[in-house]
């Protein structure tokens, strides 16, 4: 079954540092993965989307990366911020359904002044 | 414009009643999808309506749960004689895709946390 997984343990980091947060999934690649960030009580925002043809993406201090090799999407957040804690949730369409898609628990993020 | 959102946003219910979540999708999206997540866990799907297609259903946990979606926009999602395990936040996410076409982002309202005592 397809399935994305997430570091269900918190990351904690230094202000100024770069976080990396991992996203593995299995069976197939899927054509597109997409990263949502969500904080306490609300629901996930939308952040950054990345085909399985492109290797990299960026978004002003974000970075995604996207290894067919691997089965796996890198998800950076350069000179980290104290507003950058949050949970990430990685995210793939479900097979045969571009629309409908399968999260990952989530990773989070606590950036410490 | 607006965003989605869902109402209410907190809901306490007792063992054995039925409940109906509300949620009113970004005008103009076709697709509409809700989750449930319960503490510290990741979003577990239950329902997808696309357009005026049949809704695909295969991630409701039991027949106690259903939703529908009025005139392509306002859903409701209704939990019948709710369990404990019920408790959650339920979120509503609409999205502009169309067909198998998209790829487009799902943009959430805020959730509805139900506590069923």
């Amino acid at each position: 079954s397809q399935k994305i997984e997430q570091n269900s343990e918190a990351l904690n980091i230094q202000e100024g540092k770069t976080a990396t947060l991992t996203c593995n999934y299995t069976n197939y690649s899927p054509a597109y993965l997409q990263w949502y960030r969500q904080d306490p009580g609300r629901g996930p925002v939308f952040l950054l989307l990345i085909r399985e043809n492109e290797k990299e993406k960026r978004k002003e201090r974000l970075k995604v990366t996207f290894d067919t090799t691997l089965k796996q999407s890198l998800f950076h957040i350069t000179a980290s911020q104290p507003a950058d804690s949050a949970t990430y949730l990685c995210a793939r369409p479900v097979s045969g359904g571009y629309n409908k898609l399968i999260f990952g628990a989530g990773t989070r993020l606590a950036v410490h002044p | 414009g607006a965003g989605v959102s869902q109402s209410p946003s907190n809901k306490v219910t007792e063992k054995g009643k039925d409940v109906e979540l509300r949620c009113d999708p970004i005008s103009g999206h076709t697709a509409l999808y809700w989750y449930r997540q319960s503490l510290g866990q990741g979003l577990e799907f239950l329902i997808y309506f696309q357009g005026n297609s049949a809704p695909d259903k295969s991630g409701l946990p039991s027949d106690r749960f259903s939703a529908e979606r009025t005139g392509g926009s306002v859903s409701t999602l209704t939990i019948q004689r709710t369990q404990q395990e019920d408790s959650a936040v339920y979120l509503c996410a609409s999205s502009s895709s169309s067909g198998t076409s998209g790829y487009n982002e799902q943009f959430f309202g805020p959730g509805t946390r139900l506590t069923v005592l």
